[in-house]
């Protein structure tokens, strides 16, 4: 098992130019994540996803898209890229059973992205 | 003021030591979880808790439910212990989602 994987690792970017950040899970699960944590702040949730074909916003959902086709990738897109959204990015899946929001969720290695 | 506070914000401690971190929450919750980030930056989950205690080799996590309040002890720490220890709970109003805390930056010198 690979578990969460994301990738690029690091990505620079100009201001106004696209990109997607790939994730991808080899665990079943059935939530995934996308999440933003700046420098001496929390992670903040941007997307998530409950399944296939479904998606929410998070707290910081502007500025980014996500789709989720399958069960095992969640691409992050950023359509035109702005300095606020230099960060490190991590994606994180969890499985579905057991009690609302009671089981831990894994979490990739993070992309580092800065907007220049 | 945030949901989740975690205190303190920045711990330096000797080899050896015993190390408490403290989160405490405002909000209705279904679990607490402790998650430990690497220096490199990857992010491990600890402990995922509602109720009492949990142990795991040197590390212990407790909650206390009624006052809102969960704990992370380190005994005997070692400089690998070195991370950003981070607390989050999951909404009883909203049990897919996680709240974090801004995280403790431990630093365990030899």
């Amino acid at each position: 098992n690979a578990g969460v994987t994301q990738t690029p690792k690091f990505r620079i970017l100009k201001i106004g130019q696209s990109m997607t950040l790939q994730c991808t899970q080899d665990m079943n699960h059935n939530y995934m994540y996308w999440y933003r944590q700046d420098p001496g702040m929390g992670l903040k949730l941007i997307y998530y996803s409950v399944g296939a074909g479904i998606t929410d916003k998070g707290e910081v959902p502007n500025g980014y898209n996500v789709s989720r086709s399958t069960t095992e990738d969640f691409p992050l897109r950023l359509e035109l890229a702005a300095p606020s959204q230099t960060s490190v990015y991590f994606c994180a899946s969890r499985t579905g059973t057991g009690a609302r929001g009671n089981q831990p969720q894994h979490f990739g290695d993070g992309t580092r992205l800065s907007i220049l | 003021k945030n949901e989740v506070e975690q205190s303190p914000q920045n711990l330096t401690a000797q080899e050896g030591e015993f190390i408490t971190i403290n989160c405490s929450y405002s909000v209705g919750i279904s679990a607490l979880h402790w998650l430990q980030q690497h220096p490199g930056g990857g992010i491990v989950s600890l402990f995922m808790l509602s109720s009492g205690k949990k142990k795991h080799g040197r590390l212990i996590a407790t909650i206390n439910i009624q006052e809102k309040h969960s704990s992370l002890h380190i005994t005997a720490s070692h400089p690998r212990d070195s991370a950003v220890y981070i607390c989050a709970v999951s909404r009883e109003t909203s049990g897919s989602r996680l709240t974090f805390g801004e995280g403790t930056q431990l630093t365990v010198n030899p």
